[in-house]
This record gives structure tokens, sequence and C-alpha cells, in this order.
């Protein structure tokens, strides 16, 4: 069965600092690959998305992720938070050609003015 | 505001009655999704449309749930005989048929809050 785990729940940093969020998923064949953020108050929203190419992507609001396909992983990285970076963020994965995603629980994060 | 509409935002209820719930999705997109989310998790895939056909269905969609789209616009989705564990936030998400579905984006709903009694 499919699956998304995200390593870290919640996650606490200071401005500037950067930022890595774990994400592993189990599939068998060849998926596409989402982050999604909710910001307090606000709907989900797409911060980025792979597909093929390059595995490094990059999304909006400066943020990356990295698909490392031997390690079935997409990594969510940022080099320098911001406090209005305070949110939720989700990694979410669909088999290609499918239509159902599979969301991981999600990392609160809170950024420290 | 273009956005993915949802109604009610909140809807309170009493276990053993029916609920329904609306969703309008971005008038271009063809694509319809319904998930649901409780605390501490992520969005839970119940079902998906194309247009007016439910291409894809969780096994939690049987039985006290269904879901229609009726004319390919906007979606329905009913809970008979509603249960404690139903509580949960109930997200629709919208996509358009630029590409196959799963390298669209899907623009989500504000979701409506399901609190049983």
């Amino acid at each position: 069965a499919q699956s998304v785990s995200q390593h870290n729940h919640h996650v606490i940093l200071s401005e500037a600092a950067s930022l890595e969020l774990g994400c592993n998923y189990s599939y068998g064949g060849t998926v596409n690959l989402f982050w999604y953020v909710q910001y307090p108050g606000q709907h989900l929203q797409l911060l980025l998305k792979y597909f093929s190419g390059d595995p490094l992507v990059k999304g909006i609001k400066g943020f990356e992720a990295e698909f490392i396909k031997s390690k079935f992983s997409f990594n969510l990285r940022k080099p320098s938070v911001q406090w209005s970076d305070t949110a939720e963020y989700f990694c979410a994965v669909t088999p290609t050609g499918g239509f159902k995603t599979i969301f991981g629980a999600g990392t609160r994060l809170f950024v420290k003015a | 505001d273009t956005g993915v509409s949802q109604d009610p935002r909140h809807k309170i209820t009493k276990r053993g009655q029916n609920v329904t719930f609306r969703c309008d999705p971005i008038s271009e997109h063809n694509r319809l999704y319904w998930y649901r989310q409780t605390l501490g998790q992520g969005p839970e895939f119940l079902t998906y449309f194309q247009n007016e056909a439910q291409l894809e269905k969780s096994r939690l969609l049987s039985d006290r749930f269904s879901a229609e789209r009726p004319k390919g616009s906007f979606s329905t989705l009913e809970i008979q005989r509603t249960e404690q564990g139903d509580s949960a936030m109930y997200l629709c998400a919208s996509s358009p048929d630029l590409l196959a579905a799963s390298y669209n984006e899907q623009f989500f709903g504000p979701g409506t809050r399901l609190t049983v009694l």
C-alpha cells in the first residue's frame, strides 16, 4: 500500500535558521511528488512539485526540494526561514497516471521572530 | 472570489443524522477531489471525479458515505447515519484538465468542519 512518512511533526526554528523537512514515500512505481503548505487561517496551497528531470526543484518563497529516487525521499529545504514561514507543511505523492493522492501527516513549523 | 468554495463551513449534528456538504470547484476545472482530515493527520483521499464520472473512490466511500457530481460542476458529499468518528474536516479540491491527473496541482477549498455529538 502507498504511504507517505514525514519525520518531524513539530519543528521550532529561529529566524534565519536553515530548514529541512523530511519526507519518505512507499510505492513501487513512478510517482509525482508535491509539497503543500497551509498558513494559519488559509487553505492548503502548492509549494512545489516534481514530475521528472532535474531532481532539485524550486518552489515559491525560496523553498526547494530534492528527489532522491534510491531513498524514496523528497525533502523540503529553505536556507533561511522567516517568521512568515510559520505554517503546516504536507508532503504528497500521486502515482504517475493515477488519481489518488496520498498525504503525509504534516509538519508544523513555528519560526520565532 | 474565484477559488474553490465549500458550504457549510461548519456543521454540528447529532449521531445518527444525515449530513450533506457542497463543493463548488473553480469554474474551468474538470477534476474534483474529496478528502477527509482529522486532527494531526494529513488529508485522506475519499474520491475523485472527472467531470460527472466518479473514477476512483476509497473504501471509506461506501455504505454510509456517498458523493455525486451530477452535472460535472458542483459536487455533494453525503454522510448517512453519522457517527462520532465521522467528526473531521472535509476538504474539496479541484484541478484543471491540462495534463494527466497526477501531474496537476490541486486547488483546495476552506473545508467543512463536521462535529458529531
